[in-house]
């Protein structure tokens, strides 16, 4: 089973901040690696597929990077509404797993 | 655009056996070569992937669930379905269904309880 490590847990931003977020896998996954956004009682939001390639109508400031282990998702130009809980997939092998989150804070 | 709702009751007895529901509207459980999965929360915890099933009907579970859960699907009523039986309170989790191995489209989530 792949393990997958995601780092801050918890994190606090300021409009126009450039924030990342890391997920590193326990193996060589590829490029398996999926990221999603989900707002309370909303269904989660598939934003970057394949570790970068951004999801169609997913605003640019959301950029995903990384292949093999290590993997980061990047978000430029903080809004207020990029409030959320943020979670990695890994897809190479099963069982799929995740990261463990980070909730994302703006100020 | 797929859209995908969770039901079912949001209160189990411990041992028996936990049942939801995943409607889906905008697609076909039957058609596409899609899988249809389920995902569970804890309260406080990380995500875990339950298992899919695939179009054909063939399945996959998580090894640590894998003697307990029974995902099938309802062609007629576009639907698919989670059965994990004995439950206990550490099965008490929000439960998403989510449609391929990207999960590209989720639920909202239904929270269930584990609870005499």
């Amino acid at each position: 089973e792949t393990t997958l490590t995601q780092s801050p847990a918890f994190m606090s931003a300021t409009p126009g901040d450039k924030v990342n977020i890391s997920c590193k896998a326990s193996q060589d996954i590829d490029d398996d690696m999926n990221w999603y956004q989900q707002k309370p009682g909303e269904a989660a939001i598939f934003i970057i597929q394949e570790a970068t390639t951004l999801v169609p109508g997913i605003p640019p400031r959301f950029s995903g990077s990384g292949y093999g282990t290590d993997f980061t998702l990047t978000i430029n130009n903080i809004e207020s509404e990029d409030a959320a809980y943020y979670f990695c997939l890994q897809h190479d092998n099963f069982p799929l797993t995740f990261g463990q989150g980070t909730k994302l804070e703006i100020k | 655009q797929v859209q995908l709702q969770e039901s079912g009751p949001g209160l189990v007895k411990p041992s028996e056996t936990l049942s939801l529901t995943c409607t889906v509207s905008g697609g076909s459980v039957s058609s596409g070569s899609y899988y249809w999965s389920w995902i569970r929360q804890p309260p406080g915890k990380g995500l875990e992937w339950i298992g899919y099933i695939y179009y054909s009907g063939s399945t996959n579970y998580n090894p640590s669930l894998k003697s307990r859960v029974t995902i099938s699907v309802d062609t007629s009523k576009n639907q698919f379905s989670l059965k994990l039986s004995s439950v206990t309170a550490a099965d008490t989790a929000v439960y998403y269904c989510a449609r391929d191995l990207a999960l590209e489209h989720w639920g909202q989530g239904t929270l269930v309880t584990v609870s005499s």
